[in-house]
């Protein structure tokens, strides 16, 4: 079956420690995106990439970085200059601009 | 810059009690306008999409509306299985990105 696949499902982070997320989709869609969740508030854009080889920021990157070197893979690193970064991230593909996201299941992240 | 608002934030519900979600937006251009479901720890589930003024999509309980400044999402008859969060985002023309509302967050009661 076709979808989004992100591990880990649950991920500690020790201050000052980078960290990095995995997102893989089976699903041949050319953009996918990493979105962050808190409580109480909606999906804030982290980054964003519409082909391979090429992404765009977005409203909440600082602190993140992310690489797009294969159609099926959009991996999100949490930098240690990120200073909150306890959250549900949140990965998304979609096929074209007219359609909605496909989600994964998500990835807690937590700061000890 | 595309804005979605949704209301209420929290609805509590007796099972078979109908009721309706609201979500307000403002876009330059509507491209599309999408409603998602949630489930504690989980991604968003998609519902429906609808792109125009006086569309109707229908799903088992769930009905959506669009008009021109909100949508609704309309729950009949309501089972305690569709407690969830619900959802509501747009897609604006020239922008290669959704924006999401908060949320409501609905529970049904048995």
């Amino acid at each position: 079956d076709g979808g989004i696949t992100q591990s880990p499902k649950y991920l500690f982070r020790k201050e000052g420690q980078n960290v990095t997320l995995s997102c893989e989709q089976n699903l041949n869609h050319d953009a996918m995106y990493w979105y962050r969740q808190d409580p109480g508030q909606g999906l804030r854009l982290i980054y964003y990439s519409q082909i391979v080889n090429d992404f765009q920021k977005g409203d909440i990157a600082e602190g993140y970085s992310v690489s797009r070197e294969k159609k099926e893979s959009f991996p999100l690193t949490v930098t240690s200059a990120q200073k909150n970064p306890t959250a549900f991230y949140l990965c998304a593909s979609s096929i074209a601009p007219n359609y909605g996201y496909t989600f994964g299941s998500g990835t807690r992240l937590t700061v000890v | 810059e595309d804005q979605v608002t949704q209301s209420p934030e929290a609805l509590r519900l007796q099972e078979g009690e109908s009721s309706s979600l609201n979500c307000s937006y403002t876009v330059s251009g509507l491209r599309g306008l999408f409603w998602y479901r949630q489930d504690p720890g989980k991604g968003p589930e998609f519902l429906f999409t609808l792109y125009s003024a006086g569309e109707e999509k229908e799903k088992e309980r769930l009905k959506a509306t669009l008009t021109k400044k909100e949508s609704f999402l309309h729950i009949t008859a309501p089972k305690p299985e569709d407690s969830a969060t619900y959802l509501c985002a747009v897609r604006s023309f020239g922008n290669e990105k959704l924006t999401f509302g908060t949320g409501t967050r609905l529970t049904i009661i048995p």
